[in-house]
């Protein structure tokens, strides 16, 4: 089993809609969360943190349930420009683990 | 520009031959790390530094693979005898350590390895 999982995808939406991502984490001594985004053939950036308080940027919001080992990210009102690969991101002390990164197609 | 550098962008060779890789960080940045990733997958972590030293090499894939960093800065990814298989995508990424955690990761616009 990965130590990050997430659902590959890829996921089709119109423009307009609401998408959620989700991932899961197995090792329960991970401190710090992280959502990257990757567009083809680029670098992946860094597009928000994750904290148990969740956390809310523009149409962005990321969740952290730590009971669960699991993490969220909810895209509202899908832009053209949000087509790309989300990664979520796992770290504890200085090692950090990539998932595989969900698709996502918004489509006009 | 003050962002994360690698050479070359691109790089052919032939079966056999060594490569280097050359990684610039943030000025500043403590962490850096190097990853690769093949056509359509995801990242797959190779070795971290902190400072000069290399406290995880656990993603080094075989002993072809070796990596160094000199003054805390440059660091440089070397491939021995390369295979078909070690073409790939690999990335360079560097960040600050604040209370022993690792903040945002940097990374730099990759060199794309061919093995011919």
């Amino acid at each position: 089993r990965k130590e990050v999982e997430q659902d590959p995808g890829p996921f089709n939406v119109p423009e307009g809609a609401t998408v959620a991502f989700n991932c899961t984490y197995s090792n329960s001594a991970s401190q710090s969360f992280f959502w990257y985004r990757q567009d083809c053939r680029k670098e992946p950036k860094l597009l928000m943190s994750v904290y148990s308080s969740g956390n809310e940027d523009g149409r962005f919001t990321a969740q952290l349930n730590r009971a669960s080992q699991y993490i969220s990210l909810l895209i509202r009102d899908s832009k053209l420009s949000d087509s790309a690969t989300y990664l979520c991101v796992v770290s504890r002390g200085f090692k950090t683990i990539f998932g595989a990164g969900t698709r996502l197609f918004v489509k006009a | 520009g003050a962002g994360v550098s690698q050479s070359p962008s691109n790089k052919v060779t032939e079966k056999g031959k060594d490569v280097e890789l050359r990684c610039d960080p943030i000025s500043g940045h403590t962490a850096l790390y190097w990853y690769r990733q093949s056509l359509g997958q995801g990242l797959e972590f190779l070795i971290y530094f902190q400072g000069n030293s290399a406290p995880d090499k656990s993603g080094l894939p075989s002993d072809r693979f070796s990596a160094e960093r000199t003054g805390g800065s440059v660091s440089t990814l070397t491939i021995q005898r390369t295979q078909q298989e070690d073409s790939a995508v690999y990335l360079c990424a560097s960040s600050l350590v604040r209370l022993r955690r690792i903040n945002e990761q940097f990374f730099g616009p990759g060199t794309r390895l061919t093995v011919l």
